[in-house]
């Protein structure tokens, strides 16, 4: 089974503090990438990675970046966290080849 | 541009059956995916269709048309545990990058 994990379900950050978000997977997957969702909207990508050390921008990567070292893990930073960023945030990831997506639990941030 | 469209709500009653549509104008397709959410949840996979045609798959299948650009869910004997989102997805041309619909909340009443 394909394991992805996110290093918290719930997370309360002040404006203005930087937030990490990791995602890590144990399935050798090339593909992660990094989602928000919130009611009304959607699914919207952020950021995707292909490979190591690799990113490309997805639909609203505004005031987000990422990080990918080591294969297994991909983080998505808020360099300064402001209320609209306040949502669900989901990491996937995909073998390659147009397969299907596998989503971690999610991380429900608040920036108060 | 690119366009994914299903509707918002539906409601349906234990034991019965309900189909949810969606239709798709994307620049550029390879295939179409259903995922279900349960409140608080992240999605998990149902289904993936890149031909014409049916897919069966014990309660739930789901249909595509590619000339169309329509896809439907048809869920069967329904039962509580389907209350649930679930989210139509197009990917294009293999790249992996997935478009989200924004999700047909279903909900079933006994």
């Amino acid at each position: 089974d394909v394991k992805v994990t996110q290093s918290s379900r719930y997370l309360v950050k002040r404006t203005g503090e930087k937030v990490f978000l990791e995602c890590v997977q144990d399935m050798d997957h090339e593909n992660m990438f990094w989602y928000r969702q919130d009611p009304g909207l959607g699914l919207r990508l952020i950021y995707f990675s292909y490979d190591v050390k690799m990113k490309e921008k997805g639909d609203i990567p505004e005031g987000y970046s990422v990080s990918r070292e080591k294969k297994e893990r991909f983080s998505l930073i808020l360099e300064s966290a402001s209320t609209n960023q306040t949502s669900m945030y989901l990491c996937a990831t995909s073998d390659g080849g147009g397969n299907e997506q596998y989503f971690g639990p999610g991380t429900r941030l608040t920036v108060t | 541009g690119q366009n994914i469209d299903q509707p918002t709500e539906m409601t349906a009653t234990e034991g019965a059956i309900v189909q949810i549509n969606c239709t798709y104008q994307t620049s550029g397709f390879n295939g179409l995916f259903w995922y279900q959410q349960h409140a608080g949840e992240a999605p998990t996979f149902l289904s993936y269709n890149v031909l014409d045609g049916l897919e069966e798959k014990g309660r739930f299948s789901s249909f595509l048309s590619r000339s169309k650009g329509y896809s439907y869910l048809l869920l069967k004997e329904l039962q509580m545990k389907d209350s649930a989102s679930y989210l139509c997805a197009v990917t294009k041309n293999r790249d992996d990058k997935i478009i989200f619909g924004k999700g047909t909340r279903l909900h079933i009443l006994p």
